[in-house]
């Protein structure tokens, strides 16, 4: 099983600042087979953008990624009242399909 | 619009069985491996299984390997989840959600399943 470590754990900031998140895999996985997902407080996940940068539909560009192998960034520029929610990574390259632990970005 | 809608969830004693089912609109369903995700109260998601397009294949996170069972119905774009032999550690909302190439596309609302005496 392949475990996803997300760091940091919460990440306290203020609208228009950067956020960057961090995931790290206990070993290699392709990019392809690599996402990020967003969870607002009260709805279901929703996908936001892949390991090769595609954006969900209705994803802005201030979403964007960068990594490869066991590293992964997700980065949101100027932070809007909306990005405040907990992201997940995840790899979905083969099963058990897995996730890490959330980073929950907070004012 | 794609739209995937869970149903089935509710209190259920420890021992017993529960089975939910996933409803597809707007894509063509039998085209997708479709999946089940887990979230317990104030915690992470977590995969629960998975079934390929023809339902040929079918895989299970091992938590719930041999009490679950996946199954799907394309000739009525629903997917389904038999949960056997609940214990207090099912208790979670569980949703439904779409492989694409790029991830896991859309998901559900989810259904709460709560077990509990």
């Amino acid at each position: 099983e392949i475990v996803l470590t997300q760091s940091p754990g919460t990440l306290s900031l203020s609208p228009g600042e950067r956020a960057t998140l961090s995931c790290r895999a206990s070993r290699s996985v392709s990019s392809i087979y690599f996402a990020w997902c967003q969870q607002r407080p009260g709805q279901a996940p929703r996908l936001l953008i892949s390991g090769t940068s595609r954006r969900a539909a209705g994803v802005p560009d201030r979403f964007s990624v960068s990594g490869s192998g066991t590293d992964f960034t997700l980065t949101i520029d100027r932070l809007e009242p909306e990005d405040f929610a907990v992201y997940y990574c995840q790899q979905f390259g083969s099963p058990p399909y897995t996730f890490g632990q959330g980073t929950k970005v907070e004012i | 619009q794609v739209h995937l809608v869970e149903s089935g969830g509710g209190v259920v004693q420890p021992g017993r069985s529960l089975t939910l089912s996933c409803g597809a609109s707007g894509f063509i369903f039998g085209s997708y491996t479709m999946h089940w995700v887990r979230q317990a109260p104030g915690k992470g998601l977590t995969w629960v299984a998975g079934m390929s397009r023809d339902g040929s294949n079918q895989y299970y996170a091992d938590s719930v390997e041999g009490r679950f069972t996946i199954s799907r119905d394309n000739s009525k774009n629903t997917l389904y989840l038999q949960m056997d032999s609940l214990g207090v550690d099912d208790t979670a909302v569980y949703y439904c959600t779409r492989a694409t190439g790029d991830g896991f596309d859309p998901w559900g609302q989810g259904t709460l399943v709560t077990v509990s005496s």
